[in-house]
C-alpha cells in the first residue's frame, strides 16, 4: 500500500538555524499539506500546496516558513531561523482530490527538537 | 469558524469492554468527518471517514461512527475493546484545504 514518507524521523537543531523536512507524497497525489503538532497539543494545519502554490496557509504560517516541491517526487518545509516553539512534531500529508474532500494520508512526522 | 471539540481527554477502559468517543464539529456547510489514530510516537492513521449517504459508516480494526446531524456528532464506537486500541484518536474536520483537528482523546485500555 503506498505510503506517505518523511525524512529525518528525529531532527535537532540550534535555535536560529535553518531546517528542510522532507516529504516524498504517494505518487499519485497532487495535494500536498504540512501539519505540526507541539507535544501534548492537537494537531494543526499550516499550509497546503497544489500545483506549484500555496492553497491555504494558517495563521502559523509566517514568513519563517516556506514550502517547495523542488522535483517530482519530494515536497519540503523549510524554517529559515528556527525558534524554541518550533519544536514539535511536523506531518506531512497527501490527497488525491481537493480541499475538504479529499481524504488526506499522513507520513509518520518528524520529530524536531529546536535547542 | 470551522471547530472541532473531543470532550474526553482521557478514558480507561476495560478490555473487551464496549467504547464511544465523544466528537461535536462546529461547521457551516455539510461537514466532511475524519477519524484518525495515533499510537505513541507514531503518525496519523485513517480509521474511517464520512462524506455523505449512510450516516453509519465502518472503519478498520472494528471501529464504527455515527454522523448525527441535529447534533453536530461524530462519535466514535467499538463494540469490544482489545489491549492494541491503546492510543489517541482524533477526530477532524475538512475544512477549506487544511482538516482542522479535535484535541484528541487518550484512550487506555486496562487488561
Amino acid at each position: 500500500e503506498p505510503e506517505v514518507t518523511q525524512t529525518p524521523s528525529h531532527q535537532v537543531t540550534q535555535m536560529g538555524q535553518e531546517v528542510i523536512l522532507r516529504c516524498v507524497p504517494i505518487s499519485n497525489h497532487l495535494y500536498f499539506y504540512w501539519y505540526r503538532q507541539i507535544l501534548g497539543q492537537k494537531v494543526e494545519f499550516l499550509v497546503s500546496f497544489y500545483n506549484n502554490e500555496i492553497s491555504e496557509k494558517s495563521e502559523i504560517f509566517d514568513d519563517q516558513f516556506s514550502v517547495e516541491r523542488p522535483d517530482g517526487s519530494n515536497f519540503t518545509l523549510k524554517i529559515r531561523s528556527t525558534k524554541l516553539e518550533d519544536s514539535a512534531m511536523y506531518f506531512c500529508a497527501s490527497s488525491e482530490l481537493q480541499g475538504r474532500s479529499g481524504t488526506q494520508y499522513f507520513g509518520p512526522g518528524t520529530r524536531l527538537l529546536v535547542l | 469558524a470551522q471547530s472541532v471539540t473531543q470532550p474526553d481527554i482521557h478514558i480507561t477502559v476495560s478490555e473487551g469492554a464496549s467504547l464511544e468517543l465523544r466528537c461535536n464539529y462546529s461547521y457551516g456547510a455539510t461537514p466532511y468527518l475524519f477519524w484518525y489514530v495515533q499510537s505513541p510516537g507514531q503518525g496519523l492513521q485513517l480509521l474511517l471517514k464520512y462524506f455523505s449517504g449512510d450516516t453509519l459508516v465502518q472503519g478498520i480494526k472494528g471501529f464504527e461512527a455515527e454522523f448525527k446531524r441535529s447534533q453536530s456528532s461524530f462519535n466514535l464506537r467499538k463494540p469490544s475493546v482489545h489491549w492494541s486500541d491503546a492510543a489517541e484518536y482524533f477526530c477532524a474536520v475538512g475544512a477549506g484545504m487544511g482538516m482542522r483537528f479535535g484535541a484528541g482523546t487518550r484512550l487506555t485500555v486496562k487488561p
